[in-house]
């Protein structure tokens, strides 16, 4: 089973949608979380980092479920821009720090 | 502005040849990595440092090195370049070490025939 798994997609949806998709983790120790966004043949860029409470930055929305060891990404009124492939991270620490890359989720905004 | 630079933006090479690919930030973070990216795998950590003199091996180290002699560069190094390291490399710099706020250079295409 790999340690982050997110579902490839690719998610087809129109404008002005919304769309969620998740990220499982299989580490109970994980402790940071995060969301990454990558545009095509460009390199990731942070798009917000996930709490326990849940948090939101405008359109997005994140949620972190501890007991069933996923993180969520709700994006609202989505945009032409949002097309993108959205990557999950997970990092816990033991004797050292380990970061994972979800293989990313591919979000389409069609007109 | 500060910013993290990755050369060459594309390379083509042969197979059994030494290739070096550069990274350089003006962040003046301490931790670097490199990232390999290949469809279906998502990104892969190759090597990382912790500051200078400081390398680790990732989790695909195999046939690649790194060195850091100082803050701004992490060059990655193919000792033996083979067609299975065809991929695109991405270097990354951060203050932290939780995966927050990484900063991503622009990447480098390698294709190794």
């Amino acid at each position: 089973r790999k340690e982050v798994e997110q579902d490839p997609g690719p998610f087809n949806v129109p404008e002005g949608a919304t769309v969620a998709f998740n990220c499982t983790y299989s580490n109970s120790a994980s402790q940071s979380f995060f969301w990454y966004r990558q545009d095509c043949r460009k390199e990731p860029k942070l798009l917000m980092s996930v709490y326990s409470s849940g948090n939101e930055d405008g359109r997005f929305t994140a949620q972190l479920n501890r007991a069933s060891q996923y993180i969520s990404l709700l994006i609202r009124d989505s945009k032409l821009s949002d097309s993108a492939t959205y990557l999950c991270v997970v990092s816990w620490y033991s004797s050292a720090s380990k970061i994972i890359f979800g293989s990313g989720t591919r979000l389409s905004i069609r007109p | 502005d500060a910013e993290i630079t990755q050369s060459p933006r594309h390379k083509i090479t042969e197979t059994g040849r030494q290739v070096t690919l550069a990274c350089h930030q003006t962040w003046n973070h301490n931790n670097m990595f490199w990232y390999r990216q290949d469809l279906g795998h998502g990104l892969r950590l190759i090597h990382y440092s912790y500051g200078v003199q400081d390398t680790n091996k990732g989790e695909v180290s195999d046939g690649y090195s790194v060195s850091r002699s100082n803050t701004e560069d992490l060059p990655l190094t193919l000792e033996s370049a083979a067609s299975s390291q065809t991929s695109v490399y991405f270097c990354a710099s951060s203050e932290s070490t939780t995966g927050r706020g990484y900063t991503f250079g622009s990447g480098t295409r390698l294709t190794v025939v």
